[in-house]
């Protein structure tokens, strides 16, 4: 069966740094991609970036170049998404996807349950 | 980036009704087009893509249509298990971008 399970909720102060984890279990990790979609809320879902485990090339979309790190560790079947200086606006549910198709079209096919990230002084 | 729109935004239904949204790209994306389904605090879940193949495991009674640039997702008789946000997503081209969302409750 596939699955990704999430890190935990997360509570930060503004300025403070932030990674969160997605592993994959029940296929082969290194053969699809991972992307990452933010709901911040009440609003709708937009994708931030992917990665291919299998040789960590990573894409963002460009709302989000620059503003967040998408990596990959093989050897645990793990995704990680991060921040170096959380803002206020960061304040939103994440969500990892696997993902069918290539780097440049793709649809998430199985869900993480999601990690809430609120970021409040 | 190509703007996806649907309608309606939201509209209240009953269970057995036969129910239509419909998913419009700013440009043509051929049959590249998904939709999901989210229900408050859970992850999306993949119903369809490629514009009318349902995702192993859903239901028959959701179906998808559309190429180009019009789209519909028909749910044939709305389960209460069925109330909950629709999205549509293109994947024609970077970046992909999903459609406002339509939210569907209880009437």
């Amino acid at each position: 069966e596939v699955q990704l399970v999430q890190s935990g909720a997360e509570v930060k102060k503004p300025g403070e740094s932030l990674k969160i984890s997605c592993k994959g279990s029940g296929y082969s990790f290194t053969s699809y991609w991972i992307g990452w979609v933010r709901q911040m809320p009440g609003k709708g879902l937009e994708w931030m970036g992917i990665i291919y485990p299998g040789d960590s090339d990573t894409r963002y979309s460009p709302s989000f170049q620059g503003q967040v790190t998408i990596s990959a560790d093989k050897s645990i079947s793990t995704a990680y998404l991060q921040w170096s200086s959380l803002k206020a606006s960061d304040t939103a549910m994440y969500y990892c996807a696997r993902l069918e198709g290539g780097s440049g079209s793709y649809y998430g096919d199985y869900w993480g349950q999601g990690t809430l990230v609120t970021v409040s002084s | 980036a190509i703007r996806m729109t649907q309608s309606p935004s939201s509209f209240s239904a009953s269970t057995g009704d036969r129910v239509t949204i419909t998913c419009r790209a700013s440009q043509g994306i051929s049959s590249y087009l998904a939709w999901y389904q989210q229900k408050p605090g859970k992850a999306p879940k993949l119903l369809i893509y490629a514009a009318s193949t349902l995702q192993s495991g859903v239901p028959s009674r959701f179906s998808g249509s559309g190429s180009g640039t019009d789209f519909t997702l028909t749910i044939s008789c709305l389960q209460s298990e069925d109330f909950a946000t629709y999205y549509c997503q293109q994947y024609y081209s970077y970046p992909v971008t999903f459609g406002p969302g339509t939210k569907v409750d209880i009437k």
